[in-house]
């Protein structure tokens, strides 16, 4: 167990549709990163948050956005889905110092019908 | 930009057996260097990751690994495979300048055979 946790872990839904998914951090790490693995693109690397604030960005598309809140748990958003949308979506957190291990969750499947 | 390459998409091995699972990486700025194995439908954990210093690596579940700078590898090795190791493995860079997001190969799948 790494103490990052993800809900849900299993989402089904239909292309158009927007869904949110929710990461709690390890206790005391205040760095929250989202990576999509695909078979197609393999782990990709999303979007980090630094203590509420966007501190990198990745490939993600417009149509997916993130927030960390006061508490640091952070949601990651996904509208106007699509089939090729579908993957595995993790949550990984660290104290963030560079060169830190990432501590990833348990991750959200996603499949678009 | 970084980029990390693992030419065996599978290594199929038989139990007891030494392994190397390889991983090189191209970078124009200095990285560190991670390797993370992913058993099936479970997270990435960390298996060692290489900051400075000594260029043999040591990690969980009796793996290791080498740095080698002027060949830009990282490769991954165990002297002796069980069952239990058959797993996906990614390595992954980050720099260590400003960003710390984790850039990962496209995964080497380790198959033990009893």
């Amino acid at each position: 167990d790494s103490g990052v946790t993800q809900t849900p872990k299993h989402l089904i839904t239909a292309t158009g549709q927007r869904v949110t998914l929710r990461c709690s951090p390890r206790s005391g790490d205040l760095s929250v990163y989202w990576y999509q693995q695909s078979l197609d693109q393999g782990l990709q690397f999303l979007i980090q948050y630094y203590n509420g604030e966007e501190r990198a960005k990745g490939n993600i598309l417009e149509r997916f956005s993130a927030q960390q809140f006061p508490d640091l748990h952070s949601e990651l958003n996904l509208s106007s889905l699509e089939l090729g949308d579908s993957a595995l979506y993790f949550c990984a957190s660290s104290v963030s110092t560079q060169g830190d291990t990432q501590y990833f969750g348990p991750g959200t499947r996603l499949t678009v019908l | 930009a970084q980029s990390v390459t693992q030419l065996d998409s599978q290594v199929p091995v038989f139990e007891e057996a030494p392994v190397e699972l390889r991983c090189n990486y191209s970078s124009s700025v200095s990285v560190y260097l991670f390797w993370y194995v992913q058993y099936p439908n479970q997270g990435l954990q960390l298996l060692l990751k290489y900051l400075s210093g000594s260029t043999l690596v040591k990690g969980i579940n009796g793996f290791e690994a080498e740095f080698n700078k002027s060949q830009t590898s990282f490769h991954l090795r165990k002297p002796s495979v069980h069952i239990s190791d058959t797993a996906e493995y990614f390595c992954a860079v980050s720099r260590m300048d400003s960003s710390y997001k984790l850039i990962f190969g496209s995964g080497t799948r380790l198959l033990v055979r009893p």
